[in-house]
């Protein structure tokens, strides 16, 4: 079974300021993992996603995440926040096994302040 | 771009009402999803199909049903709808692809409140 834990429901950054989502996953398998955005009063949209190579994964909107075997786990990060990334984040994780499906994060807030 | 379509963005029913949602993509994809979302605990599966006419409980299966008539259509059925069925519903869709690694792509979401 594998499960996705996001550290802080609730994060609070400066205009400018670095931004920084944890999460951390467990999977018995190598696992492919992705970060989505969900802005107010609609879907979730892909920021980025791990499959194999490279471990640190440039997404959308100035986004990155790396991913990091040894400490499990596959933090979110952007250099400079903007008002516009005020948004819930959610990480998720899939085996290469036979199941299809995602297990999610359980999110985390992001707020951006002026 | 891939474009998931929920057909109600907001809806209201009563306790004990039969209620559908329904989804339909536009990209041929194989793989259809239905979540429920809740404040806190993040997105749960309800049910998943990866073929017409076929389908797959997910975490929290209890009180749904689905249908799978269509490749591009996935629906959700509320057998009988309860209180604690209030939530977001969320439908994705994605293709067969080399593994599992591609992305799922979803609707905007169904608030639905039962009253």
């Amino acid at each position: 079974a594998q499960s996705v834990t996001q550290l802080g429901s609730h994060v609070s950054v400066s205009e400018g300021a670095l931004v920084l989502l944890r999460c951390n996953y467990s999977s018995s398998v190598p696992p492919y993992l992705f970060w989505y955005v969900q802005y107010p009063n609609q879907g979730l949209q892909l920021l980025l996603k791990y499959t194999t190579g490279a471990t640190l994964v440039k997404g959308i909107n100035g986004f990155e995440a790396e991913f990091k075997k040894s400490e499990t786990s596959f933090h979110l990060t952007k250099p400079s926040a903007h008002m516009s990334d005020a948004a819930e984040y959610f990480c998720a994780v899939s085996d290469h096994g036979s199941a299809r499906q995602l297990t999610f994060g359980s999110g985390t807030q992001l707020t951006v302040l002026p | 771009d891939v474009k998931v379509t929920q057909s109600s963005r907001y809806l209201v029913k009563r306790t004990g009402e039969k209620v559908f949602l329904e989804c339909v993509q536009d990209m041929d994809h194989e793989n259809m999803f239905w979540y429920r979302q809740d404040p806190g605990l993040g997105l749960r599966l309800i049910y998943f199909s990866y073929d017409v006419k076929m389908k797959e409980k997910g975490d929290i299966p209890e009180g749904y049903s689905v249908s799978r008539e269509k490749k591009e259509r996935f629906s959700l059925i509320l057998e009988s709808a309860s209180t604690n069925q209030t939530s977001m519903y969320l439908c994705a869709s994605s293709p067969s692809g080399q593994g599992h690694n591609q992305p799922q792509h979803f609707g905007d979401g169904t608030r639905l409140s039962i009253l």
